[in-house]
């Protein structure tokens, strides 16, 4: 057990919808990573946050968003749903920012029909 | 360009057989970080090791050990031994200095038949 929790576990939504997942990083953890996990695209980083402040971005669409919250929780908010984006969405956190090694919660699987 | 290249998509070996996952990365700094993260069958990512660029002494801890070179920029990970609860995809990682973000390789799968 990494520390690290997500919520829900499984999602399943319709095209067109709008959901947020949830991340709690480990006690003393200050930042939070958000990756999508898909079979043709592997584990792609979308966005970082640290202390509340956005650090980072990958390869974030323009229908998602993200947010820390001052108890340092994360939410990532996918919205406009497609097909293309039922994947695994992992948060992972670390102590400060890159270049520490990240621990990964469960992840959310969501899918898309 | 940065670039984490693990050219063996899959794996499969017998118990007790030894078997090595490459990983060849592309960057243009001198200061970087190097990982290894194991994602088992129930899908949570664990973090094996980190190596920065300066440390290029390889490292053992049990049956796993590493193999940085710099020289033909590559840091393999071997198991020794393999056990079927080594079953999993294994990714090797790239953070660049300076930057924020971590870039994973496409990872490989290893399957241990008992």
């Amino acid at each position: 057990d990494s520390g690290v929790t997500q919520t829900p576990k499984h999602l399943i939504t319709a095209t067109g919808q709008r959901v947020t997942l949830r991340c709690s990083p480990r006690s003393g953890d200050l930042s939070v990573y958000w990756y999508q996990q898909s079979l043709d695209q592997g584990l792609q980083f979308l966005i970082q946050y640290y202390n509340g402040e956005e650090r980072a971005k990958g390869n974030i669409l323009e229908r998602f968003s993200a947010q820390q919250f001052p108890d340092l929780h994360s939410e990532l908010n996918l919205s406009s749903l497609e097909l293309g984006d039922s994947a695994l969405y992992f948060c992972a956190s670390s102590v400060e920012g890159e270049p520490y090694e990240q621990y990964f919660g469960p992840g959310t699987r969501l899918t898309v029909t | 360009a940065q670039k984490v290249t693990q050219a063996q998509t899959e794996i499969s070996v017998v118990e007790k057989e030894d078997v090595t996952l490459d990983c060849v990365y592309e960057t243009r700094d001198t200061t970087y970080y190097l990982f290894w993260y194991k994602q088992p069958p129930s899908g949570e990512l664990v973090f094996l090791i980190r190596r920065n660029s300066f440390d290029e002494q390889n490292e053992i801890s049990g049956r796993y050990s590493w193999n940085f070179q710099k020289s033909t920029s590559s840091f393999n990970f071997t198991i020794t031994a393999s056990q079927v609860v080594d079953s999993a995809v294994y990714f090797c990682a790239l953070n660049p200095s300076g930057g924020f973000k971590t870039i994973f390789g496409a990872g490989t799968r290893l399957f241990v038949k008992a």
